[in-house]
């Protein structure tokens, strides 16, 4: 199995552009989390789906994000407008029920 | 507080054991974990406990949990330099199925 597979790895964007990051979860997994990652703040949870249905997104932290899953292979997590304070390194993760969650090597977003 | 509390960094020599301690605040808990993360790199999974049992050894690592005191450790015995990371306490509660909260992460370093 190929993993959690996210990209790109690295972007780079100036303030107010879009950025799309996308995540392709480990065949099977019925659940898909979007989790940001800063010095600051550690890992927090943005939004989680499960068979492709969002389920908790309080974690998001404004309207200019947006997640969408429009099959069981697939997610997006969207930025629109793009700000510096949303540079982090975003992780995708994927888990069958109860199993442990399995995360994909992150995207690093650095708006400037 | 914090929902889950790790200390920031730990330094220890190659071929000691090294001890990551970890405090949660939710008794719901159900399954606990530890992830090691490398620079540049996702969460690995590198093991798991259920909350009613308090060990679980897995080669040279060795998680104890005091579900009174709700308190989690990890043991890596003869420590290598390859073992320097970023290590992850997390925990599953009760109604949120998959959803995990995060620690902030032990940094451990490994002298040679």
């Amino acid at each position: 199995d190929a993993g959690v597979i996210q990209s790109p790895r690295h972007e780079v964007t100036e303030m107010g552009q879009e950025v799309t990051l996308r995540c392709k979860p480990i065949s099977g997994h019925d659940y898909l989390f979007w989790y940001r990652q800063t010095m600051m703040r550690g890992l927090e949870l943005l939004i989680y789906f499960n068979n492709n249905v969002p389920i908790d997104d309080s974690g998001m932290p404004e309207d200019r994000f947006s997640a969408k899953m429009p099959n069981a292979s697939f997610s997006t997590l969207k930025i629109q407008p793009s700000e510096p304070r949303d540079s982090a390194v975003y992780f995708c993760a994927s888990s069958f029920n109860l199993s442990p969650l399995h995360f994909g090597n992150g995207t690093r977003l650095t708006v400037t | 507080g914090e929902d889950v509390e790790q200390s920031l960094f730990l330094s220890v020599r190659e071929g000691d054991s090294s001890v990551i301690n970890c405090t949660y605040t939710d008794s719901s808990s159900t399954y606990l974990y530890w992830y090691k993360q490398e620079p540049g790199a996702g969460l690995q999974l590198l093991t798991y406990i259920f909350s009613n049992m308090d060990m679980k050894q897995d080669q040279r690592l060795t998680v104890l949990l005091n579900k009174k005191d709700k308190h989690l450790s990890l043991r890596i015995a003869d420590t290598q330099t390859g073992d320097s990371a970023i290590y992850f306490c997390a925990e599953s509660r009760r109604g949120s199925q998959g959803n995990l909260i995060f620690g902030k992460g032990t940094k451990l370093s490994v002298k040679p």
